[in-house]
């Protein structure tokens, strides 16, 4: 158990609508990332967030948004879902420093299917 | 930019056979490299990593080390069990411009038969 958690574990929904996924961060981590896996493009890094601060961006779709909460907690916003938005979305967490060293402890993930 | 490129698998052995995944690297920095294992169904959890040239790490019987003149980061691991079957991702940080994301390669699955 990585101590970070992620709900729902799975969820299905229709094209068109729009979802949410949370993440709550290991206790006492600040940074909060998003990863996306896809069977066609692999893990890839969405969005960083530290202390509530968005800190990096990656290939992050314009219908998808993020936020971290003063409580640490972070959401993950997928809108006008399309069947391409089908995959795992992993959140990570690392400590309260920024160092490339720090490790990322990753949650269980959301399977997120679109009909 | 930052790139990683691993083996492609699958790779399948028995068990206690030894095991290499190869990963090279792409970066304009210094990158920290690390070696996740994704167990099935599971998500991704840290198996070593190196933070400079020439580091080791190591975990679990696993090994890889930090060669900046190769850039290479290659797993190994003397003698599998069947509960190493698993996916294992390559990775890099840069930690530059505060941007301290992964940069993963594909994936190797490996499957290890009793």
């Amino acid at each position: 158990d990585s101590g970070v958690t992620q709900t729902p574990k799975h969820l299905i929904t229709a094209t068109g609508q729009r979802v949410t996924l949370r993440c709550s961060p290991r206790s006492g981590d600040l940074s909060v990332y998003w990863y996306q896996q896809s069977l066609d493009q692999g893990l890839q890094f969405l969005i960083q967030y530290y202390n509530g601060e968005e800190r990096a961006k990656g290939n992050i779709l314009e219908r998808f948004s993020a936020q971290q909460f003063p409580d640490l907690h972070s959401e993950l916003n997928l809108s006008s879902l399309e069947l391409g938005d089908s995959a795992l979305y992993f959140c990570a967490s690392s400590g309260g420093g920024l160092r490339i060293t720090d490790t990322q402890y990753f949650g269980p993930g959301t399977r997120l299917t679109v009909l | 930019g930052d790139s990683v490129t691993q083996m492609e698998g699958p790779v399948t052995l028995s068990e206690e056979a030894f095991l290499t995944i190869n990963c090279t690297y792409t970066a304009t920095g210094y990158p920290s490299l690390f070696w996740y294992v994704q167990y099935p169904g599971e998500g991704l959890q840290l198996l070593l990593k190196a933070t400079k040239a020439d580091d080791k790490g190591s975990n679990k019987g696993f090994e890889a080390t930090y060669r900046k003149e190769t850039t290479s980061f290659h797993l190994e691991k003397g003698s599998v069990q069947v509960s190493d079957s698993a996916v294992y991702f390559c990775a890099l940080s840069l930690g530059r411009s505060n941007d301290y994301k992964l940069s993963f390669g594909a994936g190797t699955t490996v499957t290890v038969r009793a």
